[in-house]
């Protein structure tokens, strides 16, 4: 079965302090892995998407990371902002034969709380 | 260009009765989709539509209906509403072209089945 594991499932740090965040995947076959910002009551907005032959993509201060060997992925963010609360969602997309649509596993996401 | 945009943001159903969710994108995408956001539970895809006039089940469609009369509008009706479909919905769309086509998400619509 494919799932999607993500931890820890809450986190609170700092303003101006890193943190990373975890996501474990057994998705099969693989085809990308998305990693979504989810503000409250909002919707999900990208932050990156990454392939199999990517194993770190940025995108300001969100970095991620990708391990395609031990499925595995990671989400730094360094210099943390307020506005970075939110809930951090680790997306497994599947190769789907010819077809251009791959069923996206989503994960339960990590809540990251900001304090000043 | 306002992307995905979902009507209504909120509502209260009483058990038994319909309504109907209304997912319009500006956005020219090919593919369009219903999720449920549950507590502790990732997105989980109701149904989908790889173009107008098409649509297709997902994981958990049972006790929904979808219509994509429209490229632009992809709609989810609930027949008969239940507690259990007590949840915040999601529209997204996509282009289909490429391995890295994104995903645009709508703001949600917060449904209670009371």
């Amino acid at each position: 079965k494919n799932q999607v594991e993500q931890s820890p499932q809450s986190l609170i740090i700092l303003e101006g302090k890193n943190c990373t965040l975890q996501c474990n995947y057994t998705v099969s076959p693989f085809s990308n892995l998305r990693w979504y910002k989810q503000d409250t009551g909002r919707g999900p907005v990208s932050l990156t998407i990454m392939t199999f032959s990517e194993n770190t993509k940025s995108n300001g201060r969100y970095t991620a990371t990708l391990d395609a060997d031990t499925k595995q992925s990671s989400l730094h963010i360094t210099a943390s902002q307020l506005s970075d609360s939110a809930s951090y969602i680790c997306v497994v997309s599947v190769r789907n034969g010819g077809t251009s649509y791959g069923k996206l596993t989503f994960g339960q996401g990590t809540i990251l709380t900001v304090h000043p | 260009n306002a992307g995905v945009t979902q009507t209504p943001k909120f509502r209260v159903l009483k058990t038994g009765q319909s309504m109907t969710l209304l997912c319009a994108q500006d956005m020219n995408h090919e593919y369009m989709y219903w999720y449920r956001q549950d507590p502790g539970m990732g997105l989980r895809l109701i149904h989908y539509s790889v173009g107008e006039g098409t649509t297709a089940k997902g994981e958990v469609p049972d006790g929904y209906n979808v219509s994509r009369l429209k490229k632009q509008n992809f709609l989810l009706g609930l027949e008969s509403a239940a507690p259990s479909q007590t949840s915040v919905y999601f529209c997204a769309s996509s282009f289909w072209r490429g391995i890295n086509y994104g995903y645009t998400f709508g703001s949600g619509t917060r449904l209670t089945v009371v």
